[in-house]
């Protein structure tokens, strides 16, 4: 079964404009990534956030994680044409097997 | 660092016949790889898990005897679909961890359709 689940599941911005996308889970996590796929490719591992962390940057990313309302947000700022893909969550339990969402699709428009 | 190929990056092939993907960690070595399967605007769906010099662990629903894995070395694991049908027609994404690593590293896929 699914653990993280993103939302929303599509967005559609303007070049320049902030993205924010959230992702949420059911049971505790030893840690949370975020990937980027675009489209018909691999994944691209953006960031790792530990159960410990609260906050993480990476670049124009940022990603919280509030282990007490088992949340995640990946901020994009200062959004780009090329940030169009799909972005996913995948939370690892302790087992070393991240389990993925369903994904948000991020669409910039230049 | 830590890049994965992925070996062919598309194949067609006729039902009934047998296809092999291959996965490479590039520049690290990874102890553990991961088989994923992708359909169109849906997420990745873990197939199985690999490690290296044993035999690989499926989920369930996963045909052992359909989706044949090795992971002969640290750096390379190989996906057989055996008697392919339509409907394993998929995007097939690998990935490994390195030793001693959280993160995992994808492959940028394989496409597979079986006409």
């Amino acid at each position: 079964s699914q653990q993280g689940e993103e939302d929303p599941q599509a967005l559609s911005i303007q070049e320049g404009e902030n993205a924010t996308m959230n992702c949420s889970y059911k049971t505790s996590i030893n840690n949370l990534q975020w990937y980027r796929q675009n489209s018909g490719r691999g994944l691209v591992h953006l960031i790792l956030i530990r159960s410990n962390e609260r906050e993480k940057h990476s670049g124009r990313l940022r990603v919280t994680l509030d282990t007490s309302k088992k949340s995640s947000s990946l901020l994009i700022t200062a959004s780009r044409a090329a940030d169009t893909a799909s972005y996913f969550c995948a939370t690892d339990q302790g087992s070393y097997i991240p389990t993925f969402g369903r994904g948000t699709s991020l669409i910039v428009h230049p | 660092g830590a890049v994965v190929s992925q070996h062919p990056s598309r194949v067609i092939c006729k039902s009934g016949t047998s296809v092999k993907i291959e996965c490479r960690s590039l520049d690290f070595q990874a102890t553990t790889m991961f088989w994923y399967r992708q359909f169109p605007k849906q997420s990745l769906m873990l197939m199985a898990t690999s490690n290296e010099g044993s035999k690989a662990t499926y989920e369930q629903g996963v045909e052992k005897d359909k989706f044949l894995i090795n992971h002969a070395s640290l750096t390379l694991s190989t996906l057989t679909v055996t008697s392919a049908h339509p409907e394993d027609s998929s995007f097939y994404i690998c990935s490994a961890r390195g030793v001693g690593r959280d993160e995992q590293y994808f492959g940028p896929g394989t496409r597979l359709t079986v006409t």
